[in-house]
């Protein structure tokens, strides 16, 4: 079993419409959390964090629950622009390495 | 931009030939970590260096091994190319202060590594 699954997509979607991913993680002493953006051939970056409490950045929002061992990023409103793959990563402890979840791709179309 | 930049760009090798690949962390990063991340997959962290030492590791075997340099540079080297070892070789570079805070890991573009 990997230590982060993600369902691969592609997820296939028009603009304007709400998206959901999700992502379940093995290590139940994780403690950071994050969602990644990565572009056809260009490196991750950083979407946002995802805390316990849930946290909003405009139309995305992120969850967390440690119980279900589970995160979810909630796309609203999707942009032609938020087409990308959205990796589900997780860390261990402060310091260590970043595990990421094998992807879930995003095709927004018009 | 993220401040981080690695080379070569792309890379062609034949098995069994070695390769150096090289990154350059975002100014006052002192950590750098390297990842694997082969096609259609997430990125697999290789290894990790503070302050010129390695503090972590993931499962890849010996002929991959790296170096930190005193200004927070870093090599990556395979020996004994495999066609698996095909990729795209990610570094990220973060800080690591005093009390064991890390702020945001920052990836640089990658180097594409094919092995024929």
């Amino acid at each position: 079993r990997k230590e982060v699954e993600q369902d691969p997509g592609p997820f296939n979607v028009p603009e304007g419409a709400t998206v959901a991913f999700n992502c379940t993680y093995s290590n139940s002493a994780s403690q950071s959390f994050f969602w990644y953006r990565q572009d056809c051939r260009k490196e991750p970056k950083l979407l946002m964090s995802v805390y316990s409490s849930g946290n909003e950045d405009g139309r995305f929002t992120a969850q967390l629950n440690r119980a279900s061992q589970y995160i979810s990023l909630l796309i609203r409103d999707s942009k032609l622009s938020d087409s990308a793959t959205y990796l589900c990563v997780v860390e261990a402890r402060a310091g260590n390495m970043l595990t990421f979840g094998g992807g879930t791709r995003l095709m927004v179309k018009p | 931009e993220t401040g981080v930049t690695q080379s070569p760009t792309h890379l062609i090798k034949t098995r069994g030939q070695q390769v150096t690949l090289r990154c350059s962390s975002q100014s006052g990063h002192n950590t750098v970590s390297w990842y694997q991340q082969a096609l259609g997959q997430g990125p697999q962290f290789i290894f990790q260096y503070y302050r010129e030492e390695e503090n972590g590791r993931g499962n890849f075997p010996p002929r991959f091994s790296g170096l930190q340099f005193p200004n927070y540079s870093s090599e990556l080297n395979v020996n004994a190319l495999e066609l698996d070892d095909s990729a795209l070789y990610l570094c990220a570079s973060r800080t690591l202060d005093s009390g064991g805070a890390l702020d945001t890991q920052y990836f640089g573009p990658g180097t594409r590594l094919t092995v024929l």
